[in-house]
């Protein structure tokens, strides 16, 4: 059973730039989250993708946006990089939406940091 | 806004010393809790979980959490701590109602366990 990849493991942006990170979710599993973490904190939920449609939304400005793939694989977009957007970007896969599938399986992440 | 809290940032026990950390959160509904733990070097994993039933939970590697209701906490707790618990725990709830499926985590503890 493949576990839940992220790529790329690290990336350096410049403030105002665009970023797309990658997350390929474990076999079987249609729900992915993302959350970002930054250093010293916990994970803070971004959004949830579940069969290709958003699925719930944490407080997360509009350039922060996703993509989920037929193949349940998703994306991440970050839209006009700011300083404070430096962080972990974990993503998490689950067998599916609802009570079922809250077991999540998280990546090991993708750092980005923004000069 | 929802929030959840861990009072215990760092915490260093000797091995087997016993462990409680706490977790305490702000939601007045019904909630799902969860802790995960993350090794060095590795992904984040779930330790434990509660939904229902039973408000005292055993998990993974002689880890057990209760649940209390009118405390509005979710300590873990493990009787005898060995060198190998050493990793960050961050306690994660799910509210069932209204913010869907997001998941509200901790700050995370740092627990050292010194041989």
């Amino acid at each position: 059973e493949t576990g839940v990849t992220q790529s790329p493991t690290h990336l350096i942006k410049t403030r105002g730039q665009q970023v797309t990170l990658r997350c390929s979710s474990q076999s079987g599993h249609n729900t992915v989250s993302w959350y970002q973490q930054a250093l010293g904190q916990g994970p803070q939920f971004i959004f949830q993708y579940y069969r290709e449609e958003e699925n719930g939304r944490g407080n997360f400005p509009p350039r922060f946006s996703g993509l989920q793939f037929p193949n349940y694989s998703s994306e991440l977009n970050v839209n006009a990089l700011e300083l404070d957007d430096s962080a972990l970007y974990l993503c998490a896969s689950s067998l599916t939406a609802g009570l079922d599938g809250l077991e999540q399986y998280f990546g090991p992440g993708t750092r980005l940091t923004v000069t | 806004a929802q929030s959840v809290s861990q009072h215990n940032h760092h915490v260093i026990l000797s091995e087997a010393a016993s462990l409680e950390l706490g977790c305490n959160y702000s939601y007045g509904g019904t909630v799902n809790l969860f802790w995960y733990v993350q090794y060095p070097g590795q992904h984040l994993q779930l330790l434990l979980k509660y939904f229902s039933g039973d408000p005292l939970v055993k998990g993974i590697k002689g880890f057990e959490a209760e649940f209390i209701k009118s405390k509005f906490s979710f300590n873990l707790r493990k009787p005898s701590v060995q060198w190998s618990d050493t990793a960050e725990y961050f306690c994660a709830v799910n509210p069932r109602e209204g913010t869907g499926n997001q998941f509200y985590f901790g700050t995370g503890t740092s627990l050292t366990v010194i041989p």
